[in-house]
């Protein structure tokens, strides 16, 4: 089956960083994405990973290793804002878009 | 900025109701999505519609279930005959064909189903 590994709690301090990893068990995913999620409502896209290495997107940024089934995304300077919920998700299929989240994990920073 | 829009944003409904949950995908996208997320839980992959067609589904996705696209804005999920374990958040969502590849897809605020 497809599965994804997140821890499902994460704790903080503002202007510190944070590093969320991801395992997953699966054969055909084609890349990995990170969403965020704030009390529940519409996830949003965050960054996006088809090779093996580091992606930075300003303050955010992911990384892949396809050979150890692992990605991570890091937080730098965390700011009170970025409480919320982050996921991983598999991408299962280039013909569909198809993602498969991970449990997402919930990131509480404090000051 | 375009967004995806859903309505209703919150649906109460009786165990055995039909129900639709309708969205508005970004314009230009071709790529639409149900996905629903039981309170607390993961966001769960439920269907994918391309060229009209339904393109994938899981095994969520059962005969209770159908999608259609009935113009060129709309894009809804029924419903047929609800279930307590139907109750849940039903998020929309769309995207293009660059956007894709690439597993960015663009969500709505969500639709909470609760059912009595």
């Amino acid at each position: 089956g497809q599965s994804l590994e997140q821890p499902s709690e994460v704790t903080a301090v503002e202007g510190a960083i944070v590093q969320i990893n991801c395992t997953y068990q699966t054969s055909g995913f084609y890349g990995l994405s990170w969403y965020q999620q704030h009390d529940g409502g519409a996830p949003t896209f965050l960054s996006y990973n088809a090779l093996d290495g580091l992606e930075e997107t300003g303050r955010f940024s992911s990384f892949l290793s396809r050979s150890d089934s692992y990605g991570y995304l890091l937080l730098q300077e965390l700011q009170m804002k970025d409480s919320a919920s982050y996921f991983c998700a598999g991408c299962g299929s280039s013909n569909t878009g198809k993602l498969i989240f991970g449990q997402g994990t919930t990131l509480q920073v404090k000051p | 900025e375009p967004e995806v829009t859903q309505t209703p944003s919150h649906q109460v409904t009786q165990m055995g109701q039909e129900v639709i949950l309708r969205c508005v995908p970004i314009s230009n996208h071709l790529y639409f999505y149900w996905y629903r997320q039981i309170l607390g839980q993961k966001v769960e992959f439920l269907v994918s519609f391309y060229n009209n067609e339904i393109s994938e589904k899981s095994e969520i996705f059962d005969d209770q279930f159908s999608v259609e696209r009935p113009d060129g804005s709309n894009f809804t999920l029924k419903i047929r005959s609800t279930k307590l374990e139907d109750s849940a958040m039903y998020f929309c969502a769309s995207t293009s064909a660059r956007e894709q590849g690439t597993g960015e897809l663009f969500f709505g605020e969500g639709s909470r189903l609760t059912v009595l």
